[in-house]
């Protein structure tokens, strides 16, 4: 089966500028979560989809931040405007429906805002 | 807070001998899973072993095993035999069970196998 895509891989963009980040999980897998790794620190969660409906966005750092997973397929992370902090790698991963599945993670998408 | 601290930044390990990777972590549920994650250079996470709390067994995985030591709030992961594909971030991680089940990281540890 095909695993967790990410695009893009890399992004490098300028401060006040908007990028979208994209995460297709594995076709049937209802979970999908997004986080993020700031470059030294810890892989900190930032939210959780079901299906389309969103289980938990505490992990959001503003309202920068706009995640949307339409039909329940794939997700979007968008930040507009973006800011210098959020440089780091995004990871986005699935699992089917189960508290003890496994995630899946994808190869992550590294942005750089300069 | 819910947090996981693993202290050693690097480990380096020759090629066939063994190295443990040590994780603490602070939690005040009793419910949980525990996880080792590695991360290859330029390459996807992938699950190496993990451990439910409710079972004093220690999860054991081919070359991969932990020392669970809940009392302690210890998981510690020992790679024996290792090999050069070892090479990796690995990230000590926790995830309670029911709620949103997000997972809390540590910062990882660089493992470096020498030939």
């Amino acid at each position: 089966e095909a695993g967790v895509t990410q695009f893009p891989s890399h992004s490098v963009i300028e401060k006040g500028q908007t990028v979208t980040l994209r995460c297709d999980p594995i076709s049937g897998h209802d979970n999908l979560y997004w986080y993020r790794r700031v470059m030294g620190k810890e892989i900190k969660f930032l939210l959780h989809f079901v299906k389309e409906s969103k289980q938990d966005e505490s992990g959001m750092p503003n309202n920068r931040f706009l995640a949307e997973r339409t039909g329940g397929t794939y997700s979007t992370l968008k930040v507009q405007p973006a800011e210098l902090e959020d440089s780091g790698v995004y990871f986005c991963a699935s699992s089917p429906w189960g508290s003890y599945s496994p995630l899946h993670f994808g190869n992550g998408t590294r942005l750089t805002v300069t | 807070a819910q947090t996981v601290t693993q202290s050693q930044p690097e480990m380096s390990v020759q090629e066939a001998e063994t190295v443990t990777l040590s994780c603490t972590y602070d939690t005040s549920e009793s419910d949980y899973y525990l996880f080792w994650y590695k991360q290859p250079p330029s390459r996807q996470m992938i699950l190496v072993i993990r451990q439910e709390a409710y079972k004093q067994q220690n999860a054991t995985e081919n070359r991969f095993s932990v020392n669970f030591q809940k009392a302690a709030k210890s998981f510690s992961l020992k790679i024996s035999d290792s090999q050069l594909g070892d090479a990796a971030m690995y990230f000590c991680a926790y995830r309670i069970q029911g709620g949103s089940e997000k997972l809390v990281f540590g910062k990882g540890t660089k493992l470096t196998v020498n030939p």
